[in-house]
């Protein structure tokens, strides 16, 4: 079993509607929680951080961490033609030096 | 700035042969990485440094090699390519908070 999960998609919504994407994870000692947004043949970039249960909200996206479901959602409100891209979820164990556990990414549409 | 670059862009290979991979960063950040992406794998780590002259083994880094002898450069080493290492390899350089990533390898290996 991977100790991050994430469903690959792809998954297709209107322009103007609510993304909702989510990660499970099994590793009790992760302690922060990123989404990366990666556009086709490009590299991932950091979208979202967040290190406490809860939500953190940025403009369109918000960011939600249960950590006691050990589960992560990342929502973007009003989606665009520009949010098509794929969304990866990543954590971190300090206590693992720095390094990222990445889930496997899912592919969103959203079409005009 | 041009932040973290990759060289090559693309490079296809037969099996038994070697290459390197060239990562630089300008960002002047101690730790480095080098991911491979598969698809629905998500990103992996090969293998990471902590510092000029330093490295580590990450989750796959069974048929690479690394070094690090500048802190602006991560060289990471195929030595005998095989099929399975066909991929995207990404670099990328870390402050505390945040990875920066490259704009990718594309490697086939027939």
């Amino acid at each position: 079993q991977k100790e991050v999960e994430q469903d690959p998609g792809p998954l297709s919504v209107p322009e103007g509607a609510i993304v909702s994407l989510n990660c499970t994870y099994s590793n009790s000692a992760f302690q922060y929680f990123m989404w990366y947004r990666q556009y086709s043949r490009k590299g991932p970039e950091l979208l979202m951080y967040t290190y406490s249960s809860g939500n953190k909200e940025d403009g369109r996206f918000t960011a939600q961490v249960d950590k006691s479901s050990k589960y992560i959602s990342l929502f973007i409100r009003d989606s665009q033609p520009s949010d098509s891209a794929t969304y990866l979820c990543a954590m971190e164990s300090r206590a693992a030096g720095n390094k990222l556990t990445f889930g496997g990414g899912t592919r969103v549409l959203v079409k005009p | 700035n041009a932040g973290v670059t990759q060289t090559p862009k693309f490079r296809v290979l037969k099996t038994g042969q070697s290459m390197t991979l060239l990562c630089a960063q300008d960002m002047n950040h101690e730790y480095m990485y080098w991911y491979r992406q598969d698809p629905g794998m998500g990103l992996r780590l090969i293998h990471y440094s902590v510092g000029e002259g330093t490295t580590a083994k990450g989750e796959v880094p069974d048929g690479y090699n690394v070094s690090r002898l500048k802190k602006q450069n991560f060289l990471l080493g195929l030595e005998s390519a095989a099929p399975s290492q066909t991929s995207v390899y990404f670099c990328a350089t870390a402050t505390s908070n945040e990875q920066f990533f490259g704009p990718g390898t594309r490697l086939t290996v027939l």
